[in-house]
C-alpha cells in the first residue's frame, strides 16, 4: 500500500523567503509523485510531477521538487515566497498499477507574511 | 479546454435525504476519478471509471453510494439516505489514459454537502 507523509500542518514564512515544504512518500514500487495546490474553496491545481525523467521537476509559479529514492523524499521548495502562494499543498503517489489513482498526504498550509 | 465542471457548487441537506452530483470531464479524457475531501484531510479515493466502466471502489464507497457513466462523458455520484458524516467537499478529475500510469489528474472546483 502506498503512503504520503507531509511534515508540518501549517508552514509561515515571511514575503520573500524560503518555501520548503516537506512530503515523505511509501511504495512497494516506483511511484510516481505530484504536488497539487488548492485555493479556499477551489478545487486541486497541479503544481508538478515527477515521473521518473529528471529528479529535479520544475512547475509552475516557480516551485519545484527533488525526487530522491534514497531519502524516499519529494520535497516542495521555492526560492522566494509571494503573498499569491498562501494556500494548502498537497503531496500525492500514484503507482504505475494502470489505474493511477491518487493518495494525498494530509496538506500543509502556507502563510505568507508581509 | 474548458476544463472538469461540476454540478452543484455547493448542496445542503437534511440527514436522511438522497443527494446527486454531477461531473463532466474534460472531453477528451476517458479516465474519471471521485475523491471526497474532508476537512483538515487530504482528498481519499472514492472509484474510478475507465470510459463507462468503473473498474475500481475504495471501501469508503459504502453501499450507500452509487457512481454512473453512462456514456462514457459525464459522471454521477448519488448518496442515499444521507448521515452527517457524509458532509465533506466531493471532487472530480479527469484524465487522458497515457499506458503504464502517472498522467496528471485534472481536478473539478468540487461540491461541498453539509448534511443537518
Amino acid at each position: 500500500a502506498q503512503s504520503v507523509t507531509q511534515l508540518g500542518s501549517h508552514v509561515s514564512v515571511s514575503e520573500g523567503a524560503l518555501v520548503l515544504l516537506r512530503c515523505n512518500y511509501s511504495s512497494s514500487v516506483p511511484p510516481y509523485l505530484f504536488w497539487y495546490v488548492q485555493y479556499p474553496n477551489q478545487g486541486l491545481q497541479l503544481l508538478l510531477k515527477y515521473t521518473s525523467a529528471a529528479t529535479l521537476v520544475k512547475g509552475i509559479n516557480g516551485f519545484e521538487a527533488e525526487f530522491k529514492k534514497s531519502e524516499t523524499s519529494f520535497h516542495l521548495t521555492k526560492p522566494s515566497a509571494h503573498m499569491s502562494d498562501a494556500a494548502e499543498y498537497f503531496c500525492a503517489v500514484s503507482d504505475n498499477s494502470g489505474y493511477s489513482t491518487l493518495t494525498f498526504g494530509k496538506g500543509t498550509m502556507l502563510l505568507v507574511s508581509p | 479546454d474548458t476544463g472538469v465542471s461540476q454540478d452543484p457548487r455547493h448542496k445542503i441537506t437534511k440527514r436522511g435525504q438522497n443527494v446527486t452530483f454531477r461531473c463532466d470531464p474534460i472531453s477528451e479524457h476517458n479516465r474519471l476519478y471521485w475523491y471526497r475531501q474532508t476537512l483538515g484531510q487530504g482528498p481519499e479515493f472514492l472509484t474510478y471509471f475507465q470510459n463507462e466502466a468503473q473498474l475500481e471502489k475504495s471501501r469508503l464507497l459504502s453501499d450507500r453510494f452509487s457512481a454512473e457513466r453512462p456514456k462514457g462523458s459525464f459522471s454521477t455520484l448519488e448518496i442515499q439516505r444521507t448521515e452527517q458524516g457524509d458532509s465533506a467537499m466531493y471532487l472530480c478529475a479527469s484524465s487522458r489514459e497515457s499506458g503504464g500510469g502517472g498522467e496528471t489528474q485534472y481536478f473539478g472546483p468540487g461540491t461541498r454537502l453539509l448534511v443537518l
